[in-house]
């Protein structure tokens, strides 16, 4: 399956900067997944966007799906050290397998 | 809450050996999923399954088999494993579009 790609792949932020990671597919997708992995965890699911150009917010993060449905974006504003970890883009197809994108590390300096 | 567990959190065999891998949840999801994670790569899908004793082959289904005789677990088996599936392996199950994942193996071939 085609793997969503990501970027950047790391990210070192000062704490309370802005920080966004991109998620693009060659094609249309139905839906985008988000999912968050604190180091020495295991993912856990975020959020799913389904419509063209929605955008969600969870507090400080604020999820987005292209217009097109080909990107997606997840921003979060004023980061904390707790929202150190690995982000994941993810699209759910049939018996809801999913694809993930490759990730990116985000790194919050105190 | 939902639970999913693994049978070890850290694993060493030597190669050419044959390595179980038991995956179980206790939500009675239909859908169950076997993820490897590698850096820079995200987490590969190797094989899913959406029915007791069925299976489908994910994106990295090679070298691995996979068995699921009652509906609440999942086993990942390495016929004879090499120092190339030296990895992280995930397990994950799903009633919806949401996936809930186990705490993960992390599995060394010498």
């Amino acid at each position: 399956g085609q793997q969503v790609m990501q970027i950047p792949q790391y990210q070192h932020v000062q704490e309370g900067e802005d920080f966004t990671t991109y998620c693009n597919s060659s094609t249309t997708l139905s839906n985008i997944q988000w999912y968050k992995q604190r180091p020495g965890g295991h993912p856990v699911f975020l959020i799913q966007l389904v419509k063209s150009g929605e955008v969600k917010k969870q507090k400080r993060l604020t999820f987005q799906f292209g217009e097109a449905k080909k990107n997606s974006s997840l921003h979060i504003t004023a980061t904390q050290t707790t929202d150190v970890g690995t982000y994941f883009c993810a699209r759910s197809g049939g018996y809801q397998k999913v694809t993930f994108g490759t990730g990116t590390k985000l790194q919050v300096i105190p | 809450d939902v639970k999913v567990t693994q049978s070890s959190r850290y694993l060493v065999k030597r190669t050419g050996e044959k390595v179980f891998l038991e995956c179980v949840q206790d939500m009675d999801h239909e859908n169950m999923f076997w993820y490897r994670q590698d850096p820079g790569l995200g987490l590969r899908l190797i094989y899913f399954s959406y029915d007791v004793k069925m299976k489908e082959k994910g994106d990295i289904p090679e070298g691995y088999s996979v068995s699921r005789e009652k509906k609440e677990r999942f086993s990942l088996i390495l016929e004879s494993a090499s120092t190339n599936q030296t990895s992280m392996y995930l397990c994950a199950s799903s009633l919806g579009y949401e996936q809930f994942f186990g705490p993960g193996t992390r599995l060394t071939v010498l």
